[in-house]
C-alpha cells in the first residue's frame, strides 16, 4: 500500500515571501504520478501541479514548482512570490500507474499568506 | 471547464438516519468518487464506479453504500449515520484512457451527524 506524509500542518509566509512543503511518500512501484492539490477556505479542490515520475525535469506552473527527489520519495512544492490568494490546504497525493485511479492522499498542510 | 456538483454544501442529520449524498459531472466522465476529509488524515476513499452500475470499495467502504444509475450521477449513501461520520464528503470525478489520472472535485458537503 502506499503512504504519503505532510509532515508540517500548518505552515505561515509573508506576502511575496517564498515558502516549501515538504512530502514524502512510499511505493514500491516504478511508475507513478505525484500531485500537489490545493483547497482555498470554503472552495473547490484544484490541481496545482503534476509530476510523472519517469520525468526526471521538475515541473513548474508559474510561481509553483516541484522538487522531486525520486531515490528519496520526496515531492516538496515552493510557492514563489506567494500571494494572498495562495490560502489554503496543500495536499500531496499519488497514484501508481498499476493501481489505476486509486489516488492517495496527504493529511495536508494549511498555509496561510500573511498582508 | 469541468463541473462537479454535490446537492448540499452544509448538512445536519440524526443518529440513525438515513443519508444520501449526491454528486453530478457534467463532462461525461466515466470514473467517479467519493472521499471523506478529516483534519490530519487528508483525503480517504470511501467507494469509486468506473461505470454505471460499477463499483469498487476504497480504504474505508464500512457504513457506506453507493449508487450509480446514470453516468452523470453518484450517490454516497450512509445506511444508518452515526456520529463518527460526521465530516466534510468529497465527490470527484475523472475520465477513463486520460493517463495523468488527474481528478476534479466538488465543492464538498460538510456533514454534522448528531
Amino acid at each position: 500500500a502506499q503512504t504519503v506524509t505532510q509532515s508540517q500542518p500548518e505552515m505561515s509566509v509573508q506576502e511575496a515571501e517564498t515558502v516549501t512543503l515538504s512530502c514524502t511518500y512510499d511505493t514500491s512501484e516504478n511508475n507513478y504520478y505525484l500531485f500537489w492539490y490545493k483547497q482555498p477556505p470554503s472552495r473547490q479542490m484544484i490541481l496545482v501541479i503534476r509530476q510523472e515520475a519517469y520525468k526526471q525535469q521538475n515541473a513548474t506552473e508559474n510561481r509553483f514548482s516541484v522538487n522531486f527527489q525520486k531515490a528519496a520519495k520526496s515531492f516538496s512544492l515552493k510557492i514563489s512570490d506567494s500571494q494572498l490568494g495562495d490560502t489554503a490546504m496543500y495536499f500531496c497525493a499519488s497514484v501508481p500507474q498499476a493501481a489505476g485511479n486509486k489516488l492517495t492522499f496527504g493529511g495536508g498542510t494549511r498555509v496561510l499568506v500573511k498582508p | 471547464d469541468v463541473k462537479v456538483t454535490q446537492s448540499s454544501r452544509y448538512l445536519v442529520k440524526r443518529t440513525g438516519e438515513k443519508v444520501f449524498l449526491e454528486c453530478v459531472q457534467d463532462m461525461d466522465h466515466e470514473n467517479m468518487f467519493w472521499y471523506r476529509q478529516d483534519p490530519g488524515l487528508g483525503l480517504r476513499l470511501i467507494y469509486f464506479s468506473y461505470d454505471v452500475k460499477m463499483k469498487e470499495k476504497g480504504d474505508i467502504p464500512e457504513g457506506y453504500s453507493v449508487s450509480r444509475e446514470k453516468k452523470e450521477r453518484f450517490s454516497l449513501i450512509l445506511e444508518s449515520a452515526s456520529t463518527n461520520q460526521t465530516s466534510m464528503y468529497l465527490c470527484a470525478s475523472n475520465p477513463t484512457g486520460r493517463q495523468s489520472y488527474e481528478q476534479y472535485f466538488g465543492p464538498g458537503t460538510r456533514l454534522t451527524v448528531t
